[in-house]
C-alpha cells in the first residue's frame, strides 16, 4: 500500500499569514498516461466530517475559497493557505487515489492560530 | 442534492459483528461512475480508509482489514452496507460513508456514526 506522510503534525500561524502543509507519498502519484497527480486534500473541523478542498493535487473544489491552493508532483505535495482566516482552524488530510484502492490518507496536520 | 446518512448500533460487544448502513439520496447506486466508500476515525486520531463499492459492483478493501470487512449494496433501497466481524475495542470510532463520482476522491460525506466497542 502507498504510505502518506504529512508534515508538520501541527502548525500555528498568525491570522493573515501563510500556512503551508506538506504531504509525501511512498511512491509517485503522477500518471504518465494523463500527466495528473492522484492526490486530494481535505479539511476537517471538530465534530464534522471531512470536506474536500482540492483534487488532482491542484484543482480547487467548487466553492472553496481561492486562498487555498495545492501544488507539487510525483511524491511531494503542498497545501497552502495564502492568508489564514479564523475559520481555517482545522485538521487537514491528504489522500492518494493512485490506481486501485486502498486509497490511503496521511496522518493529518492540525492547524491553529498563533 | 446528494446526501448520505450512516446508521447502526452505537455500542457493540467485543467479538461481535458490526453492521452499518449508509442510506443515499440524490443519486442512484446504478449510475455509471458512482463510488461509495467507508472511512473511519478513532477518537482524536486520523482517517482510515476501509472499503469501497462501485456502481458496477467492484469491491475494494483495506489490506489489513480485508479478512474482517465486507461491503455490499442494495440498489432497491439505495443503501450500502459495511460488515465488520470479530470487533475489538480498537475498532471504536466514528464511521463515515462518502460518495465520489469521478477519480478517487470523495466530495460528499455523511455526518458519521459513532461506534463504541466495549463489554
Amino acid at each position: 500500500d502507498i504510505v502518506m506522510t504529512q508534515s508538520p503534525d501541527s502548525l500555528a500561524v498568525s491570522l493573515g499569514e501563510r500556512a503551508t502543509i506538506n504531504c509525501r507519498s511512498s511512491q509517485s502519484l503522477l500518471s504518465s498516461s494523463n500527466n495528473k497527480n492522484y492526490l486530494a486534500w481535505y479539511q476537517q473541523k471538530p465534530g464534522l466530517p471531512p470536506k474536500l478542498l482540492i483534487y488532482w493535487a491542484s484543482t480547487r473544489e467548487s466553492g472553496v475559497p481561492d486562498r487555498f491552493s495545492g501544488s507539487g508532483s510525483g511524491t511531494d505535495f503542498t497545501l497552502t493557505i495564502s492568508s489564514l482566516q479564523a475559520e481555517d482552524v482545522a485538521v487537514y488530510y491528504c489522500q492518494q487515489y493512485y490506481t486501485a484502492p486502498p486509497h490511503t490518507f496521511g496522518q493529518g496536520t492540525k492547524l491553529e492560530i498563533k | 442534492q446528494v446526501t448520505l446518512k450512516e446508521s447502526g448500533p452505537a455500542l457493540v460487544k467485543p467479538t461481535q459483528t458490526l453492521t452499518l448502513t449508509c442510506t443515499l439520496s440524490g443519486f442512484s447506486l446504478l449510475t455509471s461512475g458512482v463510488r461509495v466508500s467507508w472511512i473511519r476515525q478513532p477518537p482524536g486520531k486520523a482517517l482510515e480508509w476501509l472499503a469501497r463499492i462501485d456502481w458496477d459492483g467492484d469491491e475494494f478493501y483495506n489490506t489489513s482489514l480485508k479478512t474482517r470487512v465486507t461491503i455490499s449494496k442494495d440498489t432497491s433501497k439505495n443503501q450500502v452496507v459495511l460488515r465488520m466481524t470479530n470487533v475489538d475495542p480498537v475498532d471504536t470510532g466514528t464511521y463515515y460513508c462518502a460518495f465520489g463520482s469521478a477519480g478517487g476522491w470523495s466530495n460528499f460525506w455523511g455526518q458519521g456514526t459513532l461506534v463504541t466497542v466495549s463489554s
